[in-house]
């Protein structure tokens, strides 16, 4: 079955850091990579998504790029803020017909003033 | 635009009490999806629907039920709750996507319902 698998953390960071946090992923067909990022006390939003092999999502300075080669979506923000601490989570959905996305376990990321 | 609204956000039950979690999403989605969210495990996805009258189980369906009666709805029942569904449950919903072969929609995720079941 479809898998995703990411470094769980928690990360701690320094302000203006670089950030990378790790994602691969195991799945069939041709799957849609997402990630999502969940503040504290809030639901999962929508960080950016690729949908096919080398496409590039980017939102908020984090980018991604869909590599089918090495089967990873590593996540990468170039100077992260305070404001960035929050649990980040990679995420797939296969063309299955299927609903639901797989999700990896999340990563607790902690940016330190 | 409320998007996804899930009640209650707060629920303590009792071993054995039954209850219902509601979720509504006025975006007109096709898919509708329950994922309970446990620390060190990730997102589970619990049951599914992809259309009115049409639901589905996920990875982890046991002792919760499900219904679509409406495109607008869909409620998670657990009919007699015990401990190990105390978690914190997210309903999510989406369109299917542009790819005739993937399934590319983003899902929109509600608040969260926090459960305790002593």
């Amino acid at each position: 079955g479809d898998s995703v698998t990411q470094m769980e953390g928690p990360v701690t960071l320094s302000e203006e850091a670089f950030l990378t946090i790790n994602c691969t992923y195991t799945a069939t067909g041709y799957p849609s990579l997402f990630w999502y990022v969940q503040y504290p006390g809030e639901g999962l939003q929508l960080l950016l998504k690729a949908t096919k092999a080398d496409d590039k999502g980017s939102n908020k300075g984090f980018e991604a790029t869909y590599r089918k080669e090495t089967t990873s979506f590593h996540l990468e923000k170039g100077s992260v803020q305070v404001s960035d601490s929050a649990v980040y989570f990679c995420a797939l959905r296969s063309g299955g017909g299927a609903d639901g996305l797989t999700f990896g376990k999340g990563t607790h990321l902690i940016i330190q003033p | 635009n409320a998007g996804v609204t899930q009640t209650p956000k707060f629920q303590v039950l009792k071993t054995g009490q039954s209850m219902t979690l509601q979720c509504a999403q006025d975006m007109n989605h096709e898919y509708m999806s329950w994922y309970r969210q446990d620390p060190g495990m990730g997102l589970r996805l619990i049951h599914y629907s992809v259309g009115a009258g049409i639901t589905d189980q996920g990875e982890v369906p046991n002792g919760y039920n499900v219904s679509r009666s409406t495109t607008e709805d869909f409620p998670l029942r657990l009919l007699s709750a015990a401990p190990s569904q105390t978690s914190v449950y997210f309903c999510a919903s989406s369109t299917p996507g542009s790819s005739a072969v993937a399934n590319t929609g983003e899902l929109f995720f509600g608040e969260g319902s926090r459960l305790t079941v002593l």
